[in-house]
C-alpha cells in the first residue's frame, strides 16, 4: 500500500525550463516531507525538505510548495540544467525515521 | 569525510542460498536504517537501529530477513533461503541522531537466480 503517490513517472524538459513533480499523501499524521535526488548507481541524496507549518521553502533553484488542506506537495526545479537529470523521490514520515517514498520521477533535461 | 559504504556492491546468488549484506555507517552516526528498492520503485523501509538495538523492524517482509548491529556501528542484513522476489537494491542509511537527515549508501544490488 503506497502511502505517497507521485506523478509524473517521467518528464522531459528543455535546458532553462521548469520541472514540476507532484506528490499526494493520505496520512495526516505525516509531519516531515523530504525530496531526494538519485543518480544511476548511487543512493538517494536529500535535496530539500519541508514541515507542514510552512507553505513554501526555497533552496537555490529548488522550491517545495506544500498544501496541507489538499494533502499535496510539489517540487519545482527552476532553470533546469542537464546535471539535474536524475530520478527524484518525494517522501513523508511521521516519526522522522520511517520514510515512505513515492515511486519516483525520472527527469531528463535536454540541452 | 567518508559516506555510508556498503559491501558487496553486487551480489548474485542462487535461489535458496543465504546472503549477508554489510553496511558501514558514517562515523559517529547512532541511527542506522535499511531500505529495499525494487526496480522502478522508491525505497521501502525495512528496519531501523538506534545504537545496537532494532528500534523498529516492522518493514522486514518475513522471518527470512534479519539484521544485526552488535557494536552500534556496522550492520549486517541477513537473508535466509533467498527467493527470486528478493532481487532488489538494498540501501543502508545513517543519521547522526534519529530525526536528522538520513544519508544513503550506494546500495547492494542483489540478484537471486
Amino acid at each position: 500500500q503506497q502511502q505517497v503517490k507521485q506523478s509524473p513517472q517521467s518528464l522531459i524538459v528543455q535546458k532553462g525550463g521548469i520541472s514540476i513533480i507532484n506528490c499526494a499523501y493520505e496520512n495526516t499524521a505525516f509531519d516531515y516531507f523530504p525530496w531526494y535526488q538519485q543518480f544511476p548507481g548511487k543512493g538517494p541524496a536529500l535535496l530539500i525538505a519541508i514541515r507542514p507549518d510552512v507553505s513554501e521553502k526555497k533552496e537555490g533553484r529548488f522550491t517545495i510548495s506544500f498544501n496541507k488542506s489538499a494533502k499535496q506537495f510539489s517540487l519545482h526545479i527552476m532553470d533546469s540544467q542537464p546535471g539535474d537529470s536524475a530520478t527524484y523521490f518525494c517522501a513523508a514520515s511521521m516519526s522522522d525515521y520511517k520514510l515512505s517514498f513515492g515511486a519516483g520521477t525520472t527527469v531528463t533535461v535536454r540541452a | 569525510g567518508a559516506g555510508v559504504s556498503q559491501t558487496p556492491s553486487n551480489k548474485v546468488t542462487e535461489k535458496g542460498k543465504y546472503v549477508e549484506l554489510r553496511c558501514d555507517p558514517i562515523s559517529g552516526h547512532t541511527a542506522l536504517y535499511w531500505y529495499r528498492q525494487s526496480l522502478g520503485q522508491g525505497p521501502e523501509f525495512l528496519i531501523y537501529f538506534q545504537g545496537t538495538g532494532a528500534a523498529d523492524d516492522s518493514g522486514l517482509p518475513n522471518d527470512r530477513f534479519f539484521a544485526v548491529r552488535p557494536e552500534g556501528s556496522v550492520s549486517t542484513l541477513k537473508i535466509q533461503r533467498t527467493e527470486r522476489g528478493d532481487s532488489a537494491v538494498y540501501l543502508c542509511a545513517s543519521s547522526k541522531r534519529v530525526q536528522e537527515t538520513q544519508y544513503f549508501g550506494p546500495g547492494t544490488r542483489l540478484l537471486v537466480l
